[in-house]
């Protein structure tokens, strides 16, 4: 059964920083993985995609990178700014197209 | 549409009371996913479409809740005889063929059952 693991829970940093996100999961054939962030009270926006084929994906500040062999993946953003503060999930399709299995998510609060 | 709409943004409704909740995926994206998420909690998957028929609805909770999808387009989750522990933001995601696609989500529709 695929599980998903966020580290850490939270994080509060000031504005301006790097930082990295962790996802570890523990079936590495996955198809792809995708990151997410969510505002309170809001849904989900897609923010990258990874195929299984693929090392890293970028936009903009943000970059992801895959390591299908040991089951991880890293969300970093560049130059932290107060309206990057989110939620931000990870998630593994539990099967070929079917649904997703999401982390628990990182809560991000970064102070101006 | 431009994304995925759901309807009604906020819901309060008795206890007992059915609901109707709808979501209008991208044009042209083949499966529809519903996902449940209770408050400080993580994602539950409730139910998949795949085109007008649902392979998967292994995560829907109980035989009060049940969708359904017509014309490969709006998909609406029932829940009928609401209880106080169905209160959670439900959330509708849609992608190209739900075959290693990346997933779209709506708004969500806040449920509260009182």
């Amino acid at each position: 059964k695929q599980e998903v693991t966020q580290i850490p829970a939270a994080l509060s940093v000031p504005e301006g920083e790097n930082l990295v996100l962790n996802c570890s999961f523990t079936d590495s054939a996955i198809y792809n993985l995708q990151w997410f962030r969510q505002d309170p009270g809001k849904g989900l926006t897609s923010l990258l995609l990874i195929q299984s084929s693929q090392r890293e994906q970028t936009s903009g500040r943000l970059n992801a990178s895959l390591d299908k062999s040991s089951g991880r993946s890293t969300l970093y953003i560049a130059a932290s700014q107060p309206g990057d503060s989110a939620t931000y999930l990870c998630a593994v399709p539990m099967e070929y197209g079917n649904k997703l299995v999401f982390g628990a998510g990182t809560i991000l609060r970064v102070k101006s | 549409g431009a994304g995925v709409s759901q309807s009604p943004s906020n819901k309060v409704t008795e206890k007992g009371k059915d609901v109707e909740l709808r979501c209008d995926p991208i044009s042209g994206h083949t499966a529809l996913y519903w996902y449940r998420q209770r408050l400080g909690q993580g994602l539950e998957f409730l139910i998949y479409f795949q085109g007008n028929s649902a392979p998967d609805k292994s995560g829907l909770p109980s035989d009060r809740f049940s969708a359904e999808r017509t014309g490969e387009s709006v998909s609406t989750l029932t829940i009928q005889r609401t209880q106080q522990e169905d209160s959670a933001v439900y959330l509708c995601a849609s992608s190209l063929s739900g075959v290693n696609t990346e997933a779209f989500f709506g708004q969500g529709t806040r449920l509260t059952v009182v």
